[in-house]
C-alpha cells in the first residue's frame, strides 16, 4: 500500500525567511511524487514533481523540492517566504507498480505573516 | 487551452437520492481521476479512469461508481446518498502517463440533507 504523511497541519514563517513544508512517503516500487498547492476558492495547481533524475527538482513560483530515497522525504522548500505562498499544501505519491493510484498527503497550511 | 471543467458546480440533495456528476478533461488527457475533499479526511482517491477503463479505485463502497466516455469525459455516480457523502469532489486530468502531472477542476460541491 502507498501513503504519503505531511506531519505538520501548519507551518508558519515571516515575510522573507526560507520555508520548509515537510512530506514523507511509503510505496512498494519507485516513487513518482507531486507538489500541489491549494489557494482559497481556488482550485488545487501542480507546483513540482519528481520522477527520476537529479535529486533537486525546481518548480513554479520559486519552489524547490529535494527527493531523498534513504529517508523517503520529498520537502518543500522556498528561500524567501512571501505573504503569497499563504496557502493550502498537499504531497502527492504515485507508485509505478500501482498504476493510476494517486495517494495525497492530509495538507499542511502555509501562513506566511508580513 | 481550456481548463477541467465540472458541472454541476453546486448540488443539494436528501439522503437516499442518487446523483451524477460530470467531468470534462484538458482536450487531449485521457487519463481522469477523482477525488472526494472533505476537511477530516483530506483527499481520498476514488477511481481513476484511462482510455475507457478503470485502472485502480480507492476503498469506498460500491454506491461510488464512475465511467469514461470514447472522448475522456467522465461521470461519477453516487446512489443511496449518505449525510457522510458531503463534500468537495474533484476530478482531474493528466495528459498520459503516471508520470505526468494533474489538472483539477474547480469541483462540484454536494450536500446531503
Amino acid at each position: 500500500a502507498q501513503s504519503v504523511a505531511q506531519p505538520e497541519d501548519q507551518v508558519n514563517v515571516a515575510e522573507g525567511n526560507p520555508l520548509t513544508v515537510k512530506c514523507t512517503y511509503s510505496v512498494s516500487g519507485n516513487p513518482y511524487l507531486f507538489w500541489y498547492v491549494q489557494y482559497p476558492n481556488r482550485g488545487l495547481q501542480f507546483l513540482l514533481k519528481y520522477i527520476t533524475g537529479d535529486n533537486l527538482v525546481k518548480g513554479s513560483y520559486g519552489f524547490e523540492a529535494e527527493f531523498n530515497k534513504s529517508q523517503t522525504s520529498f520537502h518543500l522548500k522556498k528561500p524567501s517566504a512571501l505573504v503569497s505562498d499563504s496557502a493550502l499544501y498537499f504531497c502527492a505519491v504515485r507508485d509505478i507498480t500501482n498504476a493510476g493510484k494517486s495517494t495525497f498527503g492530509d495538507g499542511t497550511t502555509l501562513t506566511v505573516k508580513p | 487551452k481550456a481548463g477541467v471543467t465540472q458541472t454541476p458546480r453546486y448540488l443539494i440533495k436528501t439522503r437516499g437520492q442518487q446523483v451524477t456528476l460530470s467531468c470534462s478533461p484538458i482536450s487531449g488527457h485521457r487519463s481522469v481521476s477523482w477525488y472526494q475533499q472533505t476537511p477530516g479526511q483530506g483527499l481520498q482517491f476514488l477511481f481513476e479512469y484511462f482510455s475507457e477503463t478503470q485502472r485502480n479505485k480507492g476503498n469506498f463502497p460500491g454506491r461510488f461508481s464512475g465511467r469514461q466516455f470514447s472522448n475522456s469525459r467522465s461521470e461519477m455516480n453516487v446512489s443511496t446518498l449518505e449525510l457522510g457523502d458531503s463534500a468537495l469532489y474533484l476530478c482531474a486530468s493528466s495528459l498520459l502517463r503516471d508520470a505526468n502531472e494533474q489538472f483539477f477542476g474547480p469541483g462540484t460541491r454536494l450536500t446531503v440533507l
